[in-house]
């Protein structure tokens, strides 16, 4: 099976702007989670979805918003982008709630200027 | 809500010796505890986890223990060889998110010379 995939890979963008990423979970998977990786405050969760409905939330501002296709592909954006936003952005899949797996994709890098 | 710690943050062996990598989380609702390592710019891969109602679990070369009444488990890499340089991170979820929500250590970086 393939793995996870994250589209774009990088991404350069300018404070103000919004910003969209893909994820495409491993064929069967059902449940996507994303990430955030920063040095400063290392790997962070964003939200998780499951059936097209958000699960879980973490605690980000609501300019980072998500969402899944019936095709449980995902997809989040950050609208309104600050410097701070330059990050890591991974996303990964588990075969169903309350699986306890989760395999994460290569990750799109956002670089903010 | 849960926070889990992690040391150290470095790691030097030489190869052939043991590293240990130890976290404590502070949620006693948590009850899966998976390990990841990340090689530099490389997606983090699962290598090992353990669930509540075990207290240890070994897998070749490494091996997870987990103390419930501490409130801690440790990650023991024997043997280590070169390529088990990177950065390891241990995280904790619980059945109420669906297991879904990790909260990450803060890394190992572990660097093994030969």
């Amino acid at each position: 099976k393939a793995g996870v995939t994250q589209t774009p890979r990088y991404l350069i963008k300018t404070r103000g702007q919004q910003v969209t990423l893909s994820c495409s979970p491993i064929s069967g998977h059902r449940s996507v989670s994303w990430y955030q990786q920063t040095p400063g405050q290392g790997l962070q969760f964003l939200f998780e979805y499951f059936s097209e409905t958000q699960r879980n939330k973490g605690n980000f501002p609501g300019r980072f918003s998500g969402r899944q296709f019936s095709n449980s592909r995902s997809e989040m954006n950050v609208s309104t982008l600050e410097l701070g936003d330059s990050a890591l952005y991974l996303c990964a899949s588990t075969l169903r709630w309350q699986q306890e797996t989760q395999y994460f994709g290569p990750g799109t890098r956002l670089l903010v200027l | 809500g849960e926070n889990v710690e992690q040391h150290p943050s470095t790691l030097s062996v030489q190869e052939g010796d043991s590293a240990v990598i130890k976290c404590t989380y502070s949620d006693s609702a948590s009850n899966y505890f998976p390990w990841y390592k990340q090689e530099l710019g490389k997606r983090p891969q699962l290598i090992i986890d353990i669930r509540s109602n075990v207290g240890e679990k070994k897998d070749q070369r490494i091996a997870v223990t987990l103390n419930k009444t501490a409130k801690h488990f440790s990650l023991h890499i024997t043997e280590t060889q070169p390529e088990d340089s990177a950065v390891y991170f241990c995280a904790a979820s619980q059945k109420n998110t669906g297991f879904q929500k990790l909260v990450f250590g803060t890394g190992t970086r572990l660097l093994v010379s030969p």
